[in-house]
């Protein structure tokens, strides 16, 4: 089944710098979707992209996707200390019927 | 709009036990999906349920069981529990399973010993 892996799997940065994530998958999907998750908690859904979109912005978020390299990239702008959390692509699995996380990246802000 | 609940928050069984895990969709959210998450695996797929009916199904063992009731409430059955099903289990709710956000609970942290 497809899968989704993100890069790097752990980041650390200084209170507001920029974090850029990224995640790479291996077949062609028709959506992708960012998670965070504070440690031991549920997931906290970002933002959702389409194949036909390019990028999408949500408040410090920016997310872009590029399809023909199979590949997506979070950015965390002016970074704060409460984003320290993992954060997870996921993509639909090959039948469409679940979703398929990667194994996270572990963001650390250092106030 | 209340967000998915999940019941209980923790857990503490003995190996050999069974437990049931509960969890309440996002209302009008026909679909429930159940995910489990341990430090070496990962966030690994269960199963999916969508008006009652269980549509996809993760490679699990036989003792993951689960169930969606007519109100679209959620449950999932683990038997002769092991020490190794031990993790967090997250159940997430959506309107459909295609192309729309999947909302997650809080987990159930099981600890079996």
């Amino acid at each position: 089944s497809q899968q989704g892996e993100e890069d790097p799997q752990a980041l650390s940065i200084q209170e507001g710098e920029n974090a850029t994530m990224n995640c790479s998958y291996k077949t062609s999907i028709n959506n992708l979707q960012w998670y965070r998750q504070n440690s031991g908690r549920g997931l906290v859904h970002l933002i959702l992209i389409r194949s036909n979109e390019r990028e999408k912005h949500s408040g410090r978020l920016r997310v872009t996707l590029d399809t023909s390299k199979k590949s997506s990239s979070l950015l965390i702008t002016a970074s704060r200390a409460a984003d320290t959390a993992s954060y997870f692509c996921a993509t639909p699995d090959n039948y469409g019927q679940n979703f398929v996380f990667g194994p996270g990246t572990r963001l650390s802000v250092l106030p | 709009k209340a967000g998915v609940t999940q019941t209980p928050r923790y857990l503490i069984k003995t190996r050999g036990q069974q437990v049931t895990l509960s969890c309440s969709p996002i209302s009008g959210h026909r679909s429930v999906s159940w995910y489990q998450q341990t430090p070496g695996q990962g966030l690994q797929f269960l199963f999916e349920y969508f008006s009652e009916t269980q549509r996809n199904k993760g490679n699990f063992p036989g003792r993951f069981s689960g169930r969606q009731f007519s109100n679209s409430r959620s449950e999932m059955n683990v038997s002769t529990l092991e020490l190794g099903d031990s993790a967090l289990y997250l159940c997430a709710s959506s309107l459909s399973r295609d192309d729309t956000e999947a909302f997650f609970g809080q987990g159930t942290r099981l600890t079996v010993v």
